[in-house]
């Protein structure tokens, strides 16, 4: 199975923060992703990537930023934490437009 | 804007009967779609993909697809407590960007024993 790793899976923070969030696949997908989930808004689209050092903004980008110096990685930064920032997020990974995504188990961050 | 519709619920039915899950989508060019069960904190899970117009069976899950109708759902048979989550719907986006899905806000599907 397609495994899709994040390395915490929950984080307490300070506002101010620099903040790395990671997440490892390890099925040589080419396209990964970044969303934050909060109740009542659904899954919204951070970051995605569709190759090595290439990255696309999403529908929410501002406070964020990624890095995918590898293929099997995908991190997001949070570059100065804010309370506006707490919520699940979660990362995704897939190998083709025929598929489905394969998330992550999910990193539920607090901003305090 | 893609948009996916999906009606919030929460949608209750007695353990045993047919849950039935709708979700509307406003990208006249998609060629996927997924549902997704998640239960209540943890990450979502790839349940059913269906690309075709018709229907697309699993065990317990069917999924139905009218793509002039810009129409997906999911019946769930022989409904039971363990399936007590909330399923999203996702639709694949035609065109640029196809590599991303456009997520439904979710229904949440209470069982009753």
């Amino acid at each position: 199975d397609v495994k899709v790793t994040q390395s915490s899976r929950y984080l307490v923070k300070r506002t101010g923060e620099k903040v790395f969030l990671e997440c490892v696949q390890d099925m040589d997908h080419e396209n990964m992703f970044w969303y934050r989930q909060d109740p009542g808004l659904g899954l919204r689209l951070i970051y995605f990537s569709y190759d090595v050092k290439m990255k696309e903004k999403g529908d929410i980008p501002e406070g964020y930023s990624v890095s995918r110096e590898k293929k099997e990685r995908f991190s997001l930064i949070l570059e100065s934490a804010s309370t506006n920032q707490t919520s699940m997020y979660l990362c995704a990974s897939t190998q083709g437009t025929d598929y489905g995504y394969t998330f992550g188990s999910g990193t539920r961050l607090t901003v305090v | 804007q893609k948009e996916v519709e999906q009606n919030s619920g929460p949608l209750s039915v007695p353990e045993g009967a047919i849950a039935s899950l709708n979700c509307t989508y406003s990208d006249r060019g998609s060629q996927s779609f997924f549902w997704y069960r998640q239960y209540s904190g943890k990450s979502p899970e790839l349940i059913m993909s269906i690309y075709s117009n018709g229907d697309k069976e699993d065990g317990r899950f069917t999924a139905q697809l009218n793509k002039a109708s810009q129409y997906v759902s999911l019946l769930i048979r022989d409904s039971q407590p363990s399936d007590s989550a909330t399923y999203l719907c996702a639709v694949r986006n035609s065109g640029a960007g196809s590599y991303q899905l456009t997520f439904g806000k979710g229904t949440k599907l209470s069982v009753i024993p």
